[in-house]
């Protein structure tokens, strides 16, 4: 299975960009990368999955580079309700989901 | 949101008890999920299942069981509860692409 480590913590401000990269070395063929968000006292909640380049929606973008061995998490012009802990995921084969200790951000005013 | 349901939301029970959790989807996903959160710590994965009676351990199980006889159902057992395992209990369901988490159970063992 490929390790995943992120930053235990990350502050921010209101309106800037906060980018969250995550290391997976041993990232395997066919392993995707999924992000999520998690509040206190509820569930991860899905934000982005990719496998290489760059994936944008609504929310986020995740940019992997060609060697795939990290990703970066772009969350743009983040709000006070951006304050969560973000978890790097890399989806192997047979779908065996395992969290690593996930990023803290704190968004200030 | 998923469809994807919790029971209980909360229980209390004492050391040595057992303890049943169920997860419910109605999204007729194949995969199934058990993690465990402690506080301040992340998400640990317990057991999960890949199909009707096809389960794993995750990287915690000992202590637990699970049984999946349907592809609604994910029951996580304790069959003898200890004050380690008081913790947040978190099932989620995937189809390969996307990943849903339920609301999450809070076990208190005393």
């Amino acid at each position: 299975l490929a390790k995943t480590t992120q930053p235990i913590s990350m502050d921010s401000y209101e309106g800037q960009e906060v980018n969250i990269t995550c290391s997976h070395n041993n990232i395997a063929t066919n392993d995707y990368i999924t992000w999520y968000q998690q509040f206190p006292s509820q569930g991860p909640r899905f934000i982005i999955q990719g496998y290489k380049t760059k994936v944008t929606n609504e929310v986020a973008s995740l940019f992997i580079p060609a060697d795939r061995k990290s990703s970066t998490l772009s969350l743009p012009r983040v709000s006070l309700s951006d304050t969560a802990v973000y978890y790097c995921l890399v989806r192997a084969a047979g779908n065996k989901l395992t969290f690593g200790g996930g990023t803290r951000v704190l968004v200030k005013p | 949101d998923a469809g994807i349901t919790q029971s209980p939301r909360h229980k209390v029970t004492e050391t040595g008890t057992p303890v049943t959790l169920r997860c419910h989807q109605t999204e007729n996903h194949r995969y199934m999920y058990w993690y465990r959160q402690d506080p301040g710590h992340g998400l640990r994965l317990i057991h999960y299942s890949y199909g009707v009676k096809d389960t794993d351990k995750g990287e915690v199980s000992d202590g637990y069981s699970v049984s999946r006889s349907k592809t609604e159902d994910f029951l996580l057992t304790l069959e003898s509860a200890t004050s380690s395992q008081t913790s947040v209990y978190f099932c989620a369901i995937s189809d390969g692409a996307g990943t849903f988490f339920g609301p999450g159970t809070r076990l208190t063992v005393l």
